[in-house]
């Protein structure tokens, strides 16, 4: 019930293209669902990220789509550039507790 | 910005000994965390901390211990390290609530 599962565990793709990353939830009580960055050597930092009244966040080429009835949330970047090389987490949070449930993470790679 | 500063970037230990390793953040976050990241296993919950003096286990708390004496300061102390505690260690806080969490760049702990 605490799990929060991300796949695919690894994704190339070309420059320009779309990258799409899906995570999956089962606690109905999780209330917000951030999404992370991180590069090699670095900490994660938050990207974006989306509460459950809304079922759709952009910000520049970066969209969260969130799907409440599936319990379903994905990322996708658009006009994905070789800069966007990371490992991308997506999370999941409720309001009354202190911590996040992190994803497995998806090593992304964008191909010049 | 939020600072989350880790002490060290890289240690080197030697097996049975005790080691610290520090975490100070400079926005006067109630929360901080502790985790673990190995390849394959993404973020792992050491032990986290909503107050001064007060902690609770994560998923992996086996082997490690933390004090929390100050709001800005996280000590993760391995109480006697072990060879399968090599790894990356990543720090983080965050305020009550629907916030995110803010991350250090790591520490990168080898135990020979």
């Amino acid at each position: 019930q605490q799990q929060v599962k991300q796949s695919p565990q690894s994704l190339i793709v070309q420059k320009g293209g779309i990258s799409i990353i899906n995570c999956a939830y089962e606690n109905t009580a999780f209330d917000y669902f951030p999404w992370y960055q991180q590069f090699p050597g670095k900490g994660p930092a938050l990207l974006i990220a989306i509460r459950p009244d809304v079922s759709e966040k952009k910000e520049g080429r970066f969209t969260i789509s969130f799907n409440k009835s599936a319990k379903q949330f994905s990322l996708h970047i658009m006009d994905s550039q070789p800069g966007d090389s990371a490992t991308y987490f997506c999370a999941a949070l409720y309001s009354s507790a202190s911590k996040i449930i992190f994803g497995s993470g998806t090593r992304l790679s964008i191909r010049p | 910005d939020v600072k989350v500063t880790q002490s060290s970037r890289y240690l080197v230990k030697r097996t049975g000994e005790k080691v610290f390793l520090e975490c100070v953040q400079d926005m006067d976050h109630e929360n901080m965390f502790w985790y673990r990241q190995d390849p394959g296993l993404g973020l792992r919950l050491i032990y986290f901390s909503y107050d001064v003096k007060m902690k609770e286990k994560g998923d992996i708390p086996e082997g490690y211990s933390v004090s929390r004496e100050k709001k800005e300061r996280f000590s993760l102390i391995l109480e006697s390290a072990s060879t399968n505690q090599t790894s990356m260690y990543l720090c983080a806080s965050s305020r009550q609530g629907r916030q995110p969490q803010h991350f250090g760049d790591g520490t990168r702990l080898s135990i020979l």
